[in-house]
């Protein structure tokens, strides 16, 4: 089975400033898949960028990128240049390379970029 | 590309009637489709995973005769709530997975439709 935790249920951030949301797991699969996805308030899931648990970089899309630290089971998000268009929930979720392959979110995190 | 729809975006209904909610991937071949359900301020649940042609797969502690599931081709995929009661009103969000190994199907993204709010009078 697998579990992601968001320890931050809200955050806030002033426009234009980075800022990182927090997301560990735990997993007994060997291989699986990383993701984040933006839920603004009108309720579509929007991809926002995916590590592979045997890619050697950390991924990158843009102003995103996912700081993957596999020893200690984490993957954070960075956005960079916070726009106001960027406050929305955000969840993490993982999937196992093998099986059904489903997705297994966390609580989300809730961002509001400050003016 | 990767462009998934979800339709209706929402719908009111009495107590007592069914609903169906569909999934289309509109620019790609989805070999799998996964059915959430998100209560106000919650995350998503997972409700039952549906494989073209075959039935789906439902998690534990969801009622597959009152959550109807069908995926009768590699593009749609239909959600049907029988006998819709006030407990059910909830959001429902669906996804698509691309298959094969190569373009999108190499990464194993799913991707998401708009979500289907539905309230139950």
């Amino acid at each position: 089975a697998q579990k992601i935790t968001q320890t931050q249920p809200g955050m806030f951030v002033q426009e234009k400033e980075a800022v990182t949301l927090d997301c560990t797991y735990d997993t007994s699969d060997p291989s699986y898949g990383l993701f984040w996805y933006k839920q603004p308030s009108s309720g579509e899931m929007i991809f926002l960028i995916y590590q592979g648990s045997y890619d050697q970089q950390n991924a990158t899309e843009g102003r995103y990128s996912l700081n993957f630290q596999k020893a200690r089971k984490s993957a954070n998000l960075v956005i960079s240049a916070s726009q106001l268009g960027d406050s929305a929930m955000y969840f993490c979720a993982m999937r196992p390379d093998t099986g059904r392959r489903a997705l297994t979110f966390g609580s989300g995190t809730r961002l509001q970029v400050q003016p | 590309g990767a462009v998934v729809s979800q339709h209706p975006s929402w719908v009111i209904c009495k107590s007592g009637t069914s609903v169906k909610i569909e999934c289309r991937s509109l620019d790609f071949q989805a070999t799998t489709m996964f059915w959430y359900r998100q209560f106000p301020k919650q995350s998503l649940m997972l409700m039952a995973t549906s494989n073209e042609g075959s039935k789906a797969t439902y998690e534990q502690g969801v009622e597959k005769d009152k959550f109807l599931i069908n995926h009768a081709s590699l593009t749609l995929s239909t959600l049907t709530v029988t006998s819709a009661h006030p407990e059910d009103s909830s959001f429902y969000i669906c996804s698509a997975r691309a298959g094969g190994t190569g373009g999108l199907g190499a990464k194993n993204i799913q991707y998401f439709g708009a979500g289907t709010r539905l309230s139950v009078l």
